[in-house]
């Protein structure tokens, strides 16, 4: 089956530095994306990753590894409206989006 | 109109009743999915359409019907709602593969009673 795992949950300091993982375990591989989500609202768009290595945006930056089945995205300079979950996807070898459950990230002050 | 929009935003529904989620999209992309997102499950894809005049089945499809006459509308239809329906429900689009990332409406929360 398909599968990607994140964690359920994690907590940092403002001004601090997160790294989110996320593997997977899919039948092929055409790219992986990272979402943020607030609460009660539209997933949006962070960043896509086709090829090995790291994307930075910004204070944002997001890390592939293909041969392990692993990304991570970073997260610098932690603000309080950071505060969000996290949800990546990776589009299968049918060209369709499977989705990790996502991790909630709780900044404190 | 800018991106895609959902309508209603929220809604009571009685079981047993029928129901359609509209979804509306002005960037002409090529493909629609609509996925229910329940805490702790993730975003669930129920229905998708690679183009108008096609659609496919997703991961959750029981009980939800939708049709693609056009480019622009992707609705979904519950036929005879029941309370395990009760959800979020994302409208989304894409083009290019969906490799230039999925462009989302702002949700339909949904609750079945």
């Amino acid at each position: 089956g398909q599968n990607i795992d994140q964690p359920t949950e994690m907590t940092a300091t403002e001004g601090a530095i997160v790294q989110i993982n996320c593997t997977y375990q899919t039948s092929g591989f055409n790219g992986l994306f990272w979402y943020q989500q607030h609460a009660g609202e539209a997933p949006t768009f962070l960043s896509y990753n086709v090829l090995d290595g790291l994307e930075e945006k910004g204070r944002f930056s997001s890390f592939l590894s293909r041969s392990k089945g692993y990304s991570y995205l970073l997260l610098k300079e932690l603000q309080m409206k950071d505060s969000a979950s996290y949800l990546c996807a990776v589009i299968d070898s049918n060209y369709q989006l499977i989705w990790g459950a996502g991790t909630k990230l709780i900044i404190k002050p | 109109i800018a991106g895609i929009t959902q309508a209603p935003t929220s809604q009571i529904l009685a079981a047993g009743r029928r129901m359609t989620l509209r979804c509306t999209q002005d960037m002409r992309h090529n493909a629609m999915y609509w996925y229910r997102q329940d805490l702790g499950l993730g975003l669930r894809l129920i229905h998708y359409s690679n183009t108008a005049g096609t659609t496919g089945k997703g991961e959750v499809p029981d009980g939800y019907s939708v049709s693609r006459a056009n480019t622009d509308d992707f609705p979904l239809t519950l036929a005879s709602a029941v309370p395990s329906q009760t959800s979020v429900y994302f409208c989304a689009s894409s083009d290019k593969g969906g490799s230039y990332g999925y462009t989302f409406g702002s949700g339909t929360r949904l609750t079945v009673v």
